[in-house]
């Protein structure tokens, strides 16, 4: 079954960049698109990018996401650090009819 | 405004069973693709079934042939019914909305969850 993992966990300060990757198990990551989901404490997802490095209204530019097909990955590219950016993150993908997530990035902003 | 709201979720006892509803606003759920996503306690978003808006169903194989995915059009409302409900059912179920075609941009709208706890 196809798989996409995430880093546990990653930190950075306000201000700065950050970038969480999203790799898949097998085969091409950029067979589908990949999409990435915030979640903060307590609340439901959001949607912060899908399709093909597309944001939703509301979803500031700061939120860029890529792929890199030689190292079968996804990233999501968050830029100008804030503190309300603080919050877990979920790439999502598809394995033919499958909807398959990631296990999720805490991200800590401090 | 477009809405969804989940509803029904609650304590059941191992091998009970209970119906989740996801009543819709501001769309027709018969032209979307509609899925149910849930988070055990602590852990992370794992997908449970999604309902093609041609009426096609898919299951995680952890809820096969235990969970059925519906819908009333009539009512606007999305419904899960989990029967045979295991203590690893344990968590907040979430419906969502399709970024249109549907199956290939993922969830645009998300419900605020509905909380299944499977105990004796």
């Amino acid at each position: 079954n196809f798989m996409l993992t995430q880093p546990p966990s990653v930190s950075e300060s306000p201000g700065k960049t950050v970038t969480i990757s999203c790799t898949g198990s097998s085969g091409n990551i950029d067979s589908s698109y990949v999409q990435w989901y915030q979640q903060r404490p307590g609340s439901a997802p959001t949607t912060v990018i899908y399709g093909e490095n597309q944001r939703p209204s509301g979803v500031p530019d700061r939120f860029s996401g890529s792929i890199d097909s030689s190292s079968n990955s996804a990233s999501l590219t968050i830029s100008g650090l804030k503190t309300e950016d603080e919050a877990d993150y979920y790439c999502q993908s598809y394995d033919g009819t499958t909807v398959v997530f990631g296990g999720g990035t805490k991200l800590t902003v401090l | 405004e477009v809405q969804l709201v989940e509803s029904g979720g609650g304590l059941v006892q191992p091998g009970g069973s209970l119906r989740l509803s996801c009543a819709a606003s501001g769309f027709a759920i018969s032209s979307k693709y509609m899925t149910w996503v849930r988070q055990a306690p602590g852990k992370g978003l794992e997908w449970v079934s999604i309902l093609y808006a041609g009426g096609i169903t898919y299951y995680a194989d952890a809820v096969k042939g235990r969970f059925t995915i519906s819908r009333d059009n009539s009512n606007n409302t999305l419904y899960l019914q989990m029967n045979s409900l295991r203590a690893g059912d344990t968590a907040v179920y979430y419906c969502a909305r399709d970024f249109p075609p549907g199956g290939v941009y993922g969830m645009d709208v998300w419900g605020q969850g509905t909380t299944v706890t499977v105990s004796s």
